[in-house]
């Protein structure tokens, strides 16, 4: 299985911050990544394909980037609605793994 | 839009079946473009993909070794759903339950869960 690390766990920062956020594949998955956002209580919210592709609708301080083993996900500017819980997931092979998530919280 | 509706119960008591439905609006469980997957979520375990049904000509199903020897999901096409039904349940497998769409459409994208169920806590207690 390929395991997806993330780091760091848990990050606090302000509103208007820059949040970046890592993510590490065990091995090379290129650029089959996803990107999700969770708050409490709720279902994880598709943000980001492809490693940097947002999927329609999701704010454009959000981007991706990387390939291979590294990736980032960077919220440029945070607002108070990002406040919650990132994961990255590989998405092209099986079993499907996901990361320990990163809590983005208030500072 | 799409909606997945998931039900079930919330408790389940050890060694017996976990059965789970999620049903769909605005797509079909016979689609050629989407697969059909349950995912679960637990502080021990985070998120961990449990497996799949789609169809391409005839049904397939691919399961995580972790479970595949106690999960069955099928599809309804009647009632355009399907279902998880988890035997043998222990405590460990207490989390949030839940169904997602993956469609084939995205663009270089792999399996991406684009559409989720609200999930559903299930308890494995006597």
């Amino acid at each position: 299985d390929i395991q997806m690390t993330q780091s760091p766990s848990s990050v606090s920062a302000s509103v208007g911050d820059r949040v970046t956020i890592t993510c590490r594949a065990s091995q090379n998955i290129n650029t089959w990544l996803a990107w999700y956002q969770q708050k409490p209580g709720k279902a994880p919210k598709f943000l980001i394909y492809a490693a940097s592709t947002l999927q329609s609708g999701v704010p454009s301080r959000f981007s991706g980037s990387g390939s291979g083993t590294d990736f980032t996900l960077t919220i440029s500017s945070l607002q108070p609605e990002d406040f919650a819980t990132y994961y990255c997931q590989q998405t092209n092979n099986f079993p499907l793994t996901f990361g320990g998530g990163t809590k983005v919280e208030i500072k | 839009q799409v909606q997945l509706q998931q039900s079930g119960p919330g408790l389940v008591k050890p060694s017996q079946t976990l059965s789970l439905t999620c049903a769909i609006s605005g797509d079909s469980v016979s689609s050629n473009s989407a697969a059909w997957n349950w995912i679960r979520q637990s502080p021990l375990r985070g998120l961990e993909w449990l497996g799949r049904t789609y169809y391409k000509s005839q049904w397939y199903n691919d399961y995580a070794v972790s479970v595949k020897s106690r999960l069955t999901i099928s599809p309804d096409t009647s009632k355009n759903q399907f279902s998880l039904h988890l035997n043998s349940v222990t405590p460990e497998d207490t989390a949030v339950y839940y169904c997602a769409r993956v469609d084939v459409n995205y663009h270089l994208a792999g399996d991406v869960f684009d559409i989720w169920g609200q999930g559903t806590m299930v308890t494995v207690s006597s």
